[in-house]
């Protein structure tokens, strides 16, 4: 089946420790998004890429890193820099480009506690 | 600005009640809307979307007429069931170069028995 897969969907760290959740996805899809989700706050976007080889920043990217070197994958790195990392996070990805009509696709997510 | 407000939550509704959840937005022009749906413990799915002035989206029982005039997009369903019980989010397209999403913070709906 074609979709979008997270991992891992639960994630202990201890303060000052950099961690990585993965995504992959099979659709075939250029464009692929990190959003964080808050109580109260909704979705907001992290980083997003559009092609391979190139990402840009969202709103609030400090103490966050992407690479996008495969189409299918498209991992975020929460770093020791980022103050408050306690979240759920999740990943997307849509057609891209011209064709884009807004429909995203989204992963189940990845809930990271920062101990 | 450009921006997508929705009404607060919770709401919570008994089943077979009506559900109506408020959203409106600002933008330049008339982008493309849209309603997303999250069940629990899940991602977000597309639940419905309007791709220009006076479309109604429908999908599930759910309904949404985009009004040009009010720059709103209310979600309505006439008879909601306890499986209905999510966060739904409206959203708009950013009509810019980067084509991302514009959310609302969404609306939680608890239906009960």
């Amino acid at each position: 089946d074609g979709g979008i897969t997270q991992s891992p969907k639960y994630l202990f760290r201890k303060e000052g420790q950099n961690v990585t959740l993965s995504c992959e996805q099979n659709l075939n899809h250029d464009a692929m998004y990190w959003y964080r989700q808050d109580p109260g706050q909704g979705l907001r976007l992290i980083y997003y890429s559009q092609i391979v080889n190139d990402f840009q920043k969202g709103d609030i990217a400090e103490g966050y890193s992407v690479s996008r070197e495969k189409k299918e994958s498209f991992p975020l790195t929460v770093t020791s820099a980022q103050k408050n990392p306690t979240a759920f996070y999740l990943c997307a990805s849509s057609i891209g480009g011209v064709g884009n009509t807004g429909e995203l696709f989204f992963g189940e997510g990845s809930r990271l506690t920062v101990l | 600005g450009n921006s997508v407000t929705q009404m607060e939550g919770p709401v919570t509704l008994s089943e077979e009640a009506f559900l109506t959840i408020n959203c409106t937005y600002t933008a330049t022009g008339y982008p493309s809307l849209f309603w997303y749906v999250q069940y629990p413990g899940e991602g977000l799915q597309l639940l419905l979307k309007a791709t220009k002035a006076d479309d109604k989206g429908s999908n599930k029982g759910f309904e949404a007429t985009y009004r040009k005039e009010t720059t709103s997009f209310h979600l309505e369903k006439g008879s909601v069931q306890v499986s209905d019980s999510a966060v739904y989010f409206c959203a708009r397209m950013d009509a810019g170069n980067n084509r991302k999403l514009i959310w609302g913070l969404g609306t939680s709906l608890a239906v009960n028995p």
